[in-house]
C-alpha cells in the first residue's frame, strides 16, 4: 500500500541553523512527491515537488529537497533557517489516476532565536 | 495569483446537524478534491470530483458526506447528520486540465461538532 513516513513529529533548530526534515515513502511506481507547509491557522503551501529528472528540486522560500529512489526518501533540506520558517511540514505523494495525495503525518519545526 | 476560498473559515454545529462547507475554485481548474486533517494528525483524501462526478472516494466519505457542483463556480462538501469525530479542518483544493499534480488548496474550514 502506498504511504508516507515522516520520523520526526517536532524538530527545534537555532535560528541560521541548518533543517533536515525527512520523508521516506512507499511507492509501486515512480512517484510523484512533493513538500508542503502550513502555517498555524492557514492552508497548505506548495513548497516544492518532484516529477521526474534531476533529483535535487529546488523550491520557495530557500527550501531543497533531494529524491533518492534507493532509500525511498525525499529529504527536505534549509541551509539557513529562518524565524518565519516555524510551522508545520507535510511530505506527500501522488497517488493513483485522479492524483490524490497521501501525506505524511506532519513535522512540526520550532525556532529559537 | 489565483486562490480558492472557502467560507466560512470556522463553523461550529451541534451534533446531528447538517452542514455545507463551501468552496470555490479556481475559475480555469476542472478537478476538485476534498481533504480533512482532524486536529494533531495528518491530512486525509476525502474525495475528488470531476466533471460532475466523484471520479475518487476513500473510505471516509460515506453515505454521511456528499458533494455537489450546483453552479460553475462553487464546490460544495455536505455533511448530513455530524458527529462529533467529524470535527476536523477541511481544505478544498483544485486542480487544472495538466495533469501534472498543479494543486492549490484553500486555507481551510475548522469545522467544530458539538
Amino acid at each position: 500500500a502506498q504511504s508516507v513516513t515522516q520520523p520526526d513529529i517536532h524538530i527545534t533548530v537555532s535560528e541560521g541553523a541548518s533543517l533536515e526534515l525527512r520523508c521516506n515513502y512507499s511507492y509501486g511506481a515512480t512517484p510523484y512527491l512533493f513538500w508542503y507547509v502550513q502555517s498555524p491557522g492557514q492552508g497548505l503551501q506548495l513548497l516544492l515537488k518532484y516529477f521526474s529528472g534531476d533529483t535535487l528540486v529546488q523550491g520557495i522560500k530557500g527550501f531543497e529537497a533531494e529524491f533518492k529512489r534507493s532509500q525511498s526518501s525525499f529529504n527536505l533540506r534549509k541551509p539557513s533557517v529562518h524565524w518565519s520558517d516555524a510551522a508545520e511540514y507535510f511530505c506527500a505523494v501522488g497517488a493513483g489516476g485522479t492524483y490524490k495525495y497521501i501525506f505524511g503525518t506532519g513535522t512540526r519545526l520550532k525556532v529559537l532565536a | 495569483e489565483p486562490e480558492v476560498t472557502q467560507t466560512p473559515s470556522h463553523q461550529v454545529t451541534q451534533m446531528g446537524q447538517e452542514v455545507i462547507l463551501r468552496c470555490v475554485p479556481i475559475s480555469n481548474h476542472l478537478y476538485f478534491y476534498w481533504y480533512r486533517q482532524i486536529l494533531g494528525q495528518k491530512v486525509e483524501f476525502l474525495v475528488s470530483f470531476y466533471n460532475n462526478e466523484i471520479s475518487e472516494k476513500s473510505e471516509i466519505f460515506d453515505d454521511q458526506f456528499s458533494v455537489e457542483r450546483p453552479d460553475g463556480s462553487n464546490f460544495t462538501l455536505k455533511i448530513r447528520s455530524t458527529k462529533l469525530e467529524d470535527s476536523a479542518m477541511y481544505f478544498c483544493a483544485s486542480r487544472n486540465r495538466e495533469k501534472n499534480y498543479g494543486y492549490t488548496f484553500g486555507s481551510g474550514t475548522r469545522l467544530t461538532v458539538v
